[in-house]
């Protein structure tokens, strides 16, 4: 039962850097989303997805793109990193979403990215 | 834009305790979610409310939405040390979902 897996855990990159980090669900689910978590801010969002091929930004979009190629996966990308990008990365996913019926969100594990 | 405002920030009590954390809004939700969660790793889902008064309880847990669906809280009655973590609520609209910054709690034995 993998249920949502991020690659890398952990990575450390210099300023000016680029990366891509990769989130897999395997529960069928439309709804894909990446979160930042640092101390004391709680979970922020970043980008998300409704479906397959869309995507729409979140609280925190600035700096970071992203991709629904397939729906499986949702790809987190950081063209030119910076200091201020240091954070845990948070990927989630549910079902479709209605105002009556808002599905749980499952999370991974999370990704620690360190910027130099 | 909107928010949810978490109160306390931080919350150290001793085992047996009991304790409420609140999440609030100028905004209107049409539910909201608490989450729990523990270092290294991700949140999990404790409940999810979508009623205005709605009241729910999980064992220990009693969880209340407001009346005009703002706001929310968290009861927790004789608290254990596995209580201990970072308790978020979440709400959301046409599929995207913010949380608030979260209550650190901290059961002591």
């Amino acid at each position: 039962n993998a249920g949502v897996t991020q690659t890398p855990k952990f990575r450390v990159l210099k300023t000016g850097q680029s990366m891509t980090l990769l989130c897999a669900q395997d529960m069928n689910h439309e709804y894909m989303y990446w979160y930042r978590q640092d101390p004391g801010m709680g979970l922020r969002l970043i980008h998300y997805s409704v479906g397959e091929g869309t995507t729409a930004k979140g609280e925190v979009p600035d700096g970071y793109n992203v991709s629904r190629l397939k729906k499986q996966n949702f790809l987190l990308g950081l063209e030119s990193a910076a200091p201020s990008q240091t954070s845990v990365y948070f990927c989630a996913s549910r079902t479709q979403w209605t105002s009556l019926t808002p599905g749980e969100l499952f999370f991974g594990e999370g990704s620690r990215l360190t910027v130099l | 834009t909107q928010l949810l405002e978490q109160s306390p920030q931080f919350l150290s009590i001793q085992e047996g305790e009991n304790l409420t954390v609140y999440c609030n809004s100028s905004s209107v939700f049409s539910s909201l979610q608490w989450y729990r969660q523990e270092p290294g790793e991700g949140p999990v889902l404790l409940v999810t409310v979508v009623t205005g008064g709605e009241v729910k309880k999980l064992k220990r847990l009693t969880f209340q939405f407001g009346d005009a669906r703002k706001d929310s809280s968290l009861h927790i009655t004789a608290a254990q040390p596995g209580d201990t973590g970072l308790y978020l609520c979440a709400g959301g609209s046409q599929g995207n979902l913010i949380f608030g910054k979260g209550t650190k709690l901290s059961v002591k034995p």
